[in-house]
């Protein structure tokens, strides 16, 4: 069964930094990866996904994430956060169906940002 | 921006009664899922829908759970006979396409159960 793990329950960094959220999955297939977004009282906004192709995909708001099969990642990262990236974000892992017309998603438990100014 | 609805945004209910959460997808959507994430744990996926009936669920999903659509706008998660271990935020999502299609997600229907 598929699964995934986000190491970081919570990070904190300053506005204008750096920041990478660490995302490790299981499945034996080619996965489907995604990273999604949530703010409070908000729902999951989808920040970006990955599908085939190339490794490194842009997403909004500025982030991206790199697909690493080797070492079964898919980390998310933006150059510089802004205060209002100060969310919960979360990875998850698409299954298909044996059909493939359909996937679940399996997520990890999240990692909460705090940006501070 | 067309978007995921839910409603309502807190249900507090007693164990033992029957709720009724309710989604609206996204109008040309086909396919709709429930999600549920307990407080503190993951988010975990509970059913799928395509063409009114059950693509998959999983074993939280069982007799006390139920899906419809019951009017090709709406669509509905019921739980019979609610226990306390039922607590938690309940999320709809729904897709347009087969295959690789995004699931949009609504806002969560946060479920308090006394």
């Amino acid at each position: 069964a598929q699964s995934v793990t986000q190491p970081d329950i919570h990070i904190t960094v300053s506005e204008g930094a750096s920041l990478e959220l660490r995302c490790n999955y299981s499945y034996g297939a080619t996965p489907y990866l995604f990273w999604y977004v949530q703010s409070p009282g908000q729902g999951l906004q989808l920040l970006l996904k990955y599908f085939s192709g190339d490794t490194l995909v842009q997403g909004i708001k500025g982030f991206e994430a790199e697909f690493k099969r080797s070492q079964s990642s898919f980390n998310l990262r933006k150059p510089s956060v802004h205060w209002s990236d100060a969310a919960e974000y979360f990875c998850a892992v698409g299954a298909e169906n044996s059909g493939g017309s359909n996937y679940k998603l399996t997520f990890g438990k999240g990692t909460l940002l705090t940006v501070n100014p | 921006e067309p978007e995921v609805t839910q409603t309502p945004s807190h249900q507090v209910t007693q164990m033992g009664q029957e709720v009724i959460l309710r989604c609206v997808p996204i109008s040309n959507h086909l396919y709709f899922y429930w999600y549920r994430q307990i407080l503190g744990q993951k988010v975990e996926f509970l059913v799928s829908f395509y063409n009114n009936e059950i693509s998959e669920k999983s074993e939280i999903f069982d007799d006390q759970f139920s899906v419809e659509r019951p009017d090709g706008s709406n669509f509905t998660l019921k739980i019979r006979s609610t226990k306390l271990e039922d607590s938690a935020m309940y999320f709809c999502a729904s897709k347009f396409l087969a295959g690789t299609d995004t699931q949009y997600f609504g806002p969560g229907t946060r479920l308090t159960v006394l």
